[in-house]
C-alpha cells in the first residue's frame, strides 16, 4: 500500500519553513526519507524506526507517529539547495518488508 | 568502489528484444536492491539480494524479468521480450548489512530504458 504524501508540491522563499507529510493506511515499522534532485539518484536523509522518535539532520528533522501511522519531515530556514523531490519510503507490519515509496513532494526554494 | 554504478546509463531497444542491465554496488555492501522508477514517481521495488541469495522477488512485474547476483557482488537485471511499458528508469541500490530494510540504501545513477 503506497503511502500518501502531502503536499504534492510547494514553493518556498529562502529562509521559510516547510512540512511534508507521509501517511500510511497500514501500521508502520519504519519510515525512510530521501531527497532526489532533478536527473540525479535519490539521496538518503534519515530513517525513523518504530518507537515514535524524532530525528534531526542539520535544519532538517522528522517525526514518526506510530499511532497515526504517519511521519512528517520538517525543513527549517530553507536554502536553495533544499530544492528537489522528497520521497518517504515505508516499511510496514513487523518489518522486513520492502520499502514502498510515496509519489513524492516537489519542493522548490527560490531566492 | 566509491559509489553504486550502473551500466549502461541509457538503453534504447526495439520491442521484443532482450536487455541486460548491470549494477556494481558499493564494495562490501551485502544487500543489493533493484527498483523501477517511472517519471515523476517514487522508486518501485522489484527484487533484492543478500549476497547471492534472492529472498524476495515479489516486485518483478512478470516472468520476463529476472535478476541474479551469482558471486554476491555485481548484479544483472534481464528483461526478456521487452515491451513498451517496460520503458522506465531502473535503479539499483545497496546497503551495508543484511538486517532487513531498515538500513540506509545508496542509490545508483540508474539506467534509462526506452523500448520502441
Amino acid at each position: 500500500q503506497q503511502p500518501v504524501q502531502s503536499p504534492q508540491a510547494v514553493i518556498l522563499r529562502e529562509g521559510e519553513d516547510a512540512v511534508i507529510n507521509c501517511s500510511s493506511s497500514k501500521a508502520l515499522y519504519s519510515v525512510h526519507w530521501y531527497r532526489q534532485k532533478h536527473g540525479e539518484a535519490p539521496v538518503f536523509l534519515m530513517i525513523l524506526l518504530k518507537g515514535g522518535e524524532q530525528k534531526g539532520h542539520d535544519k532538517i528533522s522528522a517525526s514518526f507517529n506510530e499511532k497515526k501511522q504517519q511521519s512528517s519531515l520538517y525543513l527549517t530556514a530553507s536554502q536553495l539547495s533544499y530544492s528537489g523531490t522528497y520521497f518517504c519510503g515505508t516499511e510496514t507490519g513487523s518489518g522486513n518488508t520492502p520499502l514502498v515509496f510515496g509519489k513524492g513532494t516537489r519542493l522548490s526554494v527560490i531566492a | 568502489g566509491a559509489g553504486v554504478s550502473q551500466s549502461p546509463r541509457y538503453k534504447v531497444t526495439k520491442r521484443g528484444q532482450d536487455v541486460t542491465l548491470r549494477c556494481d554496488p558499493i564494495s562490501s555492501h551485502a544487500t543489493l536492491y533493484w527498483y523501477q522508477q517511472a517519471l515523476g514517481q517514487g522508486p518501485e521495488f522489484l527484487t533484492y539480494f543478500n549476497y547471492e541469495a534472492q529472498p524476495d522477488k515479489s516486485g518483478l512485474p512478470s516472468d520476463r524479468f529476472s535478476a541474479e547476483r551469482p558471486e554476491g557482488s555485481i548484479s544483472t537485471l534481464t528483461i526478456q521480450r521487452t515491451e513498451q511499458r517496460d520503458s522506465a528508469m531502473y535503479r539499483c541500490a545497496s546497503s551495508l548489512g543484511t538486517s532487513g530494510h531498515q538500513e540506509t540504501q545508496y542509490f545508483g545513477p540508474g539506467t534509462r530504458l526506452l523500448v520502441l
